[in-house]
């Protein structure tokens, strides 16, 4: 059974600061998505990262991607308070059209 | 161009009774997925429908249920109603031409189950 592992589950830094998640799957999979969630609302997509050795970037963030060592990391550079919420990553369960999320990491970004 | 749209936005069951969500995908997508998210947690896979067929279902029980259309849209349906089906439900729609099938989310609808 494929499971999806991130941590820290909470994490709350200082404006400024420079942090990473990681996200670790058990079982290959061909592709890997970061999605950010506002409380009360619903998934945004951040990131899709398809092949070993992908690093996408938007603002403040970058995610790569390790599929040797099935893990992937979310890099936060300079956060803002505008940065807090909860982050996912997601793993397609391989073989099939099912996808399997972490358990989420709650990210607070103190003034 | 409208992204994924769900309705109701709130519902309010009592145990034992089914209810029905609805989901529009984004323009341009023909496969629909249903997540269940319980507070706290992750999103939970239901299932996915494409081409009016489920074709991918997650661990869940019969209960659940659903339709695609062939406007793409699609319906979760629950019967017989428990308190732990209290949850944020999800829809997400994508293309399934396009490389990488980025998912994009509906806005949900929050189910409470007394």
């Amino acid at each position: 059974e494929l499971k999806v592992e991130q941590n820290p589950l909470f994490l709350s830094m200082q404006e400024g600061k420079n942090y990473t998640i990681y996200c670790n799957y058990s079982t290959t999979s061909d592709r890997l998505y970061w999605y950010r969630q506002d409380p009360g609302k619903s998934l945004e997509s951040l990131f899709v990262l398809l092949s070993n050795g992908a690093v996408k970037q938007e603002g403040r963030l970058m995610a790569s991607l390790d599929t040797k060592a099935r893990l992937s990391t979310l890099h936060i550079t300079a956060a803002v308070h505008d940065l807090s919420a909860t982050y996912f990553c997601a793993v397609r369960y391989p073989g099939t059209y099912k996808y399997i999320f972490g358990t989420g990491t709650r990210l607070k970004v103190l003034a | 161009d409208a992204g994924v749209t769900q309705s109701p936005t709130h519902l309010i069951k009592t145990r034992g009774q089914q209810v029905t969500l609805r989901c529009s995908p984004k323009s341009g997508h023909d496969t629909v997925s249903w997540y269940q998210q319980a507070l706290g947690q992750g999103p939970q896979f239901i299932f996915q429908y494409y081409e009016e067929e489920e074709r991918q279902r997650g661990n869940f029980p019969d209960r659940f249920s659903g339709h695609q259309f062939p406007n793409y849209s699609s319906e979760l349906n629950v019967n017989a109603l428990l308190l732990g089906d209290s949850a944020l439900y999800l829809c997400a729609s994508q293309a399934s031409t396009r490389v990488g099938y980025e998912q994009y989310f509906g806005p949900g609808t929050r189910l409470t189950v007394t």
